[in-house]
């Protein structure tokens, strides 16, 4: 069975300092991962996506990695600001399927 | 401005009574999905349709009912056989073509609870 871990569950922070939350899949065939942000409330919107053969990607402050040998991915957040609060999601998809597999989330909270 | 919007936003049911969710995309998007979301759980999939007029239960479709009469609506009616329905209710679309690649869109989410 697919499934995607998530760690930490939560995380609380202060503002300006640096995060990193880690995804464990087990997804086969693997296609791609990507990683979303839900703020309260809201629906998930997508941060980054990821290939096989892509080992980093950044969108801004947001860099997520991936080692598709350990089948593990993990998104570090630079120089957190309050607008970071919010719902971190790892989605991966298998390959030939239009149905992703979610992870749970890490609560991200940032404190001033 | 294209996307999807969901409504209502909040919705409030009572015992026995069927209540149904609006998906709206102005995306011109083949598939669309509607999950459900509770506190500490992933989302999870209730039904999908890849084309008009054509939809398969996900994981949890129990209790729940669609139609897809048009590409752009998906409308989800939460039954009275739904035994727990208190919960946040997302639906997401996606262009048809490489499918494990293409990024979901999700709407804003409806919030449905049961007196």
């Amino acid at each position: 069975k697919n499934q995607v871990e998530q760690s930490p569950q939560s995380l609380i922070i202060l503002e300006g300092k640096n995060c990193t939350l880690q995804c464990n899949y087990t997804v086969s065939p693997f296609s791609n991962l990507r990683w979303y942000k839900q703020d309260t409330g809201r629906g998930p919107v997508s941060l980054t996506i990821m290939t096989f053969s892509e080992n980093t990607k950044s969108n801004g402050r947001y860099t997520a990695t991936l080692d598709a040998d350990t089948k593990q991915s993990s998104l570090h957040i630079t120089a957190s600001q309050l607008s970071d609060s919010a719902s971190y999601i790892c989605v991966v998809s298998a390959g030939g399927s239009y149905i992703p597999t979610f992870g749970r989330g890490t609560s991200l909270i940032v404190h001033p | 401005d294209g996307g999807i919007t969901q409504s209502p936003k909040y919705l409030f049911r009572k015992e026995g009574q069927n209540v149904t969710l609006s998906c709206e995309q102005n995306l011109n998007h083949d598939a669309m999905y509607w999950y459900r979301q509770d506190p500490g759980q992933g989302l999870r999939l209730i039904y999908y349709s890849q084309i008009v007029n054509d939809f398969q239960k996900g994981d949890i479709a129990e209790g729940y009912s669609v139609s897809r009469e048009k590409k752009e609506s998906f409308p989800l009616t939460v039954t009275s056989a739904q035994k727990n329905p208190t919960a946040f209710y997302l639906c997401a679309s996606t262009p048809r073509g490489t499918s494990a690649y293409n990024e979901q869109f999700f709407g804003p989410g409806t919030r449905l609870t049961v007196l």
